[in-house]
């Protein structure tokens, strides 16, 4: 079964440094997504993408934040100058349809530890 | 109460054992969904039920949703060890993309 792929599994970085955080969504999927989960707390929506723009974004989705689609396969989440506060588990996840119509596919997620 | 709320938050049963979890949600929602999260991975998709269904089945899940209550239950039936895991219901608000999760309910299945 097609999966959504995350890389790294952990990263760690020092506060004020710039990550990359990378997917590869599932192939035929048209809609992307970010979330993050601080530990032991709610998953919290960051932002979705659909035709190479975003297409909805959250309060936590500052100007220290941007996603891009570089080729036909990958999804990023760039964080510019990452604070304490950045510290979480972030999920990339795909869908074939918007508007909440369809199950969300989840990869892995990448666990960032900013120190 | 906050919107997307989960009880209980912790849930301990015996193999085999059902284990039933409730979802209250505030909004005007066209479907809602649960996932399970096991330990340290990202969540997978369970089961989707729309405004219009008030029950659903697969396999040993059945879902249930009032939208006059604002509410909707997990039921496992005959619980296995390898169901331990935390679950969560998630929604669209209407005309929004993003799913609104609970806070989830982390269920332990004791063998």
């Amino acid at each position: 079964e097609p999966e959504v792929t995350q890389t790294p599994s952990h990263q760690v970085t020092q506060m004020g440094q710039e990550v990359i955080l990378r997917c590869v969504p599932i192939s035929n999927h048209l809609y992307f997504y970010w979330y993050r989960q601080i530990l032991g707390q709610k998953v919290e929506f960051l932002v979705s993408f659909y035709n190479n723009e975003i297409s909805e974004k959250s309060e936590i989705f500052d100007d220290q934040f941007s996603v891009e689609r570089p080729d036909g396969s990958n999804f990023t989440l760039k964080i510019r100058s990452t604070k304490l506060e950045d510290s979480a588990m972030y999920f990339c996840a795909s869908s074939e349809v918007n508007r909440g119509g369809s199950p969300l596919h989840f990869g892995n997620g990448t666990r960032l530890t900013v120190t | 109460s906050q919107q997307g709320e989960e009880d209980p938050q912790a849930l301990s049963i015996q193999e085999g054992e059902n284990a039933t979890m409730n979802c209250s949600y505030k909004t005007s929602i066209n479907n809602l969904q649960w996932y399970r999260q096991n330990s340290g991975r990202g969540l997978v998709h369970l089961i989707l039920i729309r405004s219009n269904e008030r029950e659903k089945h697969s396999g040993r899940l059945r879902v249930t949703l009032d939208t006059s209550k604002k509410s909707s239950s997990l039921l496992i039936t005959a619980s296995r060890a390898a169901d331990t895991a935390s679950y969560f219901c998630a929604y669209p608000n209407f005309g929004n993309e993003k799913l609104t999760f609970g806070t989830g309910t982390r269920l332990t299945i004791i063998p």
